[in-house]
């Protein structure tokens, strides 16, 4: 089973700020990775696919690296609605797997 | 539009079964895949299973293999969950989320959610 690691488990920023997210893999996915939002009381929401595609209707404030075993979540300019859980994601081989999730919270 | 309308919550005691419905609207319904995603209260996102809604090829988390079968109604274009012997630890939201990409093997990765069906496990 490949397993995910997120760092930091807590990022605290204010509004504006520059937000990187971190997702390590225990071994190499390629580019097969996904990046998900999550607000208190709602579904996941699909950011990110194949490391740096962005879904559709998703922000370009958003963005996705990353290859191998490292991979960035970036958020470049923080606004109010970004404040939440984001969660990676692997499709490169069963069982499919999330990390355990990075809070970016209000500073 | 894309719709997932998920079954309500539900109380089992534990050792019992429970079986959720995920009803899917505004595609074609054997276009996609579904898969199964389960969070603990304060925990993270896991992973529990998914269906090709178009050959019924399944794929199971092995802590849960035994326990979980996920099926498809193509006809009522909805898709199921069923868990057994249910214990504490299982209680949890349960969602269903369709995969991104057309085709039987689908892609694996989710874009439309339900919004989850919690299921608590208490004697």
């Amino acid at each position: 089973e490949i397993v995910l690691t997120q760092s930091p488990a807590t990022l605290s920023l204010s509004p504006g700020e520059r937000a990187t997210l971190s997702c390590r893999a225990s071994q190499s996915i390629s580019n097969y990775l996904a990046w998900y939002q999550q607000k208190p009381g709602q579904a996941p929401r699909l950011l990110i696919y194949d490391a740096s595609k962005r879904a559709t209707g998703i922000p370009a404030r958003f963005s996705g690296s990353g290859s191998g075993t490292d991979f960035t979540l970036t958020i470049s300019s923080l606004e109010p609605e970004d404040f939440a859980v984001y969660y990676c994601q692997q499709r490169s081989s069963w069982p499919l797997t999330f990390g355990g999730g990075t809070k970016v919270e209000i500073k | 539009q894309v719709q997932l309308v998920q079954s309500g919550g539900e109380v089992r005691e534990p050792g019992a079964s429970v079986k959720l419905s995920c009803k899917a609207s505004g595609y074609t319904f054997t276009g996609y895949g579904i898969t199964w995603v389960r969070q603990a209260p304060g925990q993270g996102l896991e992973w529990m299973a998914w269906i090709s809604t178009y050959n019924g090829k399944t794929h199971y988390a092995q802590k849960l293999q035994g326990r979980v079968t996920v099926t498809t109604d193509t006809s009522a274009t909805t898709a199921y969950m069923e868990l057994r012997s249910l214990r504490s630890d299982d209680s949890a939201v349960y969602f269903c989320a369709r995969d991104l990409f057309w085709g039987a093997d689908g892609g694996y990765v989710f874009d439309y959610w339900g919004p989850g069906a919690l299921v608590t496990v208490s004697s």
